[in-house]
C-alpha cells in the first residue's frame, strides 16, 4: 500500500463548530506532516510529528491541535476557527530517521471551507 | 535563509519538450524534489535527485543538476495536455523539512 488517506475530502464548519480531519498511512512511516495550502501557492508545514512525537510546530495557532494516536494515523483537530483558515490541508508521510532523502508522500487533501 | 525560486508560468504546445527551472540558496540540501499538483488534488513525487548527482532520468523525465550555480531543472518530453499542472521543486533540509519553490503552472496547449 503506498498511499496516504485523507478524510472527509471536504468539509464546511462554522466558527464556533468542532471538527477533526483524519489521515492514515500504511507504509510503515514514522514521519507524519500537515501543510496547509491557499490556492496556487506552495505548501506550508504546520506540524511534524517523529516516532509519534511531535517535533516540528510552525508556530501555528493553538486553534489547531494535532495528534498522532500511532504510527499510521494522524489527526488534526480543529476548533474556533476563521474564515481565513479555509484551505486545502494537506497531510504527508516518509519513512523519517534520517537526514534528508525522506520523500514526503501526499493525500489529496481536505479541502476545508470555514464559514 | 532558505529559498527556493521558479518562475511562474510556462506554455508549451503539445509534442514539444517543456523544460522548468528552479533555483535554491541552501548549499547543504541533499536531496531536491519535483512534485507535481492537478486541479484540486494532493501533490505526486514525480522524481528526485541526490546532491552528488548530476542528472537523473526516467522515462520522459529528466532532472538536471547544477550544484556550483545551485540550479534545478525539470525537462519533460513529448508534453501532453495530461501533464498541465503546477510543478513545484522542493529543497530537502535536516530533520526532514521541504522548502518549496513557488510552482510553476505548465500550460499545455493542443
Amino acid at each position: 500500500d503506498t498511499e496516504v488517506t485523507q478524510t472527509p475530502k471536504h468539509l464546511v464548519m462554522g466558527m464556533t463548530n468542532k471538527k477533526s480531519l483524519k489521515c492514515e498511512q500504511h507504509m510503515g512511516h514514522r514521519a507524519m506532516y500537515w501543510y496547509k495550502q491557499k490556492a496556487k501557492k506552495p505548501p506550508e508545514l504546520m506540524f511534524v510529528y517523529s516516532y509519534e512525537k511531535l517535533s516540528i510546530n510552525e508556530s501555528v495557532p493553538s486553534r489547531f491541535s494535532p495528534e498522532c494516536p500511532n504510527s499510521s494515523l494522524l489527526n488534526l483537530h480543529l476548533h474556533a476557527l476563521q474564515p481565513e483558515d479555509s484551505a486545502l490541508y494537506l497531510c504527508a508521510s516518509s519513512q523519517g530517521g534520517r537526514l534528508g532523502g525522506n520523500e514526503q508522500f501526499f493525500g489529496p487533501g481536505t479541502r476545508l471551507t470555514v464559514l | 535563509g532558505e529559498d527556493v525560486e521558479q518562475s511562474l508560468f510556462l506554455s508549451v504546445r503539445e509534442g514539444d519538450s517543456s523544460v522548468i527551472n528552479c533555483t535554491y540558496t541552501d548549499s547543504s540540501s541533499t536531496y531536491l524534489y519535483w512534485y507535481k499538483q492537478e486541479p484540486g488534488a494532493g501533490l505526486q513525487l514525480l522524481t528526485y535527485i541526490f546532491s552528488n548527482m548530476d542528472m537523473k532520468q526516467d522515462q520522459r523525465l529528466t532532472v538536471l543538476l547544477n550544484k556550483k550555480d545551485k540550479h534545478l531543472s525539470l525537462r519533460i518530453a513529448d508534453t501532453q495536455t495530461g501533464d498541465s499542472a503546477i510543478y513545484f521543486c522542493a529543497e530537502s533540509l535536516r530533520g526532514g523539512k521541504l522548502i518549496f519553490g513557488q510552482g510553476t503552472e505548465l500550460s499545455v496547449k493542443p
